[in-house]
């Protein structure tokens, strides 16, 4: 069973569209991350949510907004989108061990927008 | 996070050993040095991690120099599969939940 699970892999949208991604953990992990890697293979942090509270909420456009149902959810919505928002998605989850924090990543949303 | 340096590239031969440095001169005494390795068109995977002791697993050796303002990851004998980025990154425990990716250096592995 894969441990952290993204839907989408691969998503192709127009401008101004709304588009959500999906992402799951079966890991009993109690925080859950979005990452945004850009055409530069930068990799930023977007939002951290820690038992469905939010704790890390980087320079993100309000356009984005993360939802977490349950510990086990953490899904991104993306309102009005935009070509600068073509990029892949990385979701993430952790819990907070003796020796820090490691951290599994799910394999990625590829969404261009057009 | 403390910053940390790496070379933006390197390159090996497979079977032979690869040592990945980097340099965090600015670590505090809390901040644990995580790598994270990321395989093409994959998301990031954990390697390794320590705090002032070297350590040993299944994927790679990590040794951190006495004054803990540098470290090398070690792969004992690369393969084809272990091209990939390479992220060294400070984590603080307890300060937070995230890690801030740098550039990495970027490991071509060649037979």
């Amino acid at each position: 069973d894969t441990a952290v699970s993204q839907t989408p892999k691969y998503l192709v949208t127009q401008m101004g569209n709304d588009k959500s991604i999906k992402c799951e953990q079966n890991l009993g992990h109690d925080t859950m991350y979005w990452y945004k890697q850009d055409s530069k293979k930068f990799l930023k942090i977007m939002f951290s949510y820690n038992n469905k509270e939010l704790i890390i909420n980087e320079t993100v456009p309000n356009r984005f907004s993360p939802k977490s149902p349950d510990k086990a959810h953490l899904n991104l919505h993306i309102n009005s989108l935009e070509l600068g928002d073509s990029a892949v998605y990385f979701c993430a989850s952790s819990t907070r061990s003796s020796s820090g924090n490691t951290i599994y990543f799910g394999e990625g949303s590829w969404l261009t927008v057009v | 996070d403390a910053k940390t340096t790496q070379p933006n590239s390197m390159e090996s031969n497979e079977e032979e050993p690869v040592h990945l440095p980097c340099n965090h001169s600015t670590i505090s005494g809390t901040d644990y040095i995580h790598w994270y390795r990321q395989l093409p068109s994959q998301g990031p995977e954990y390697v390794i991690h320590g705090l002032t002791s070297n350590v040993n697993n299944r994927m790679a050796s990590l040794a951190i120099a006495e004054d803990r303002k540098s470290s090398t990851l070690i792969l004992h004998r690369a393969t084809l599969r272990d091209a990939a980025v390479y992220y060294c990154i400070l984590r603080d425990y307890g300060s937070g939940y995230a890690l801030n990716f740098g550039k990495g250096t970027s490991l071509l592995v060649t037979p």
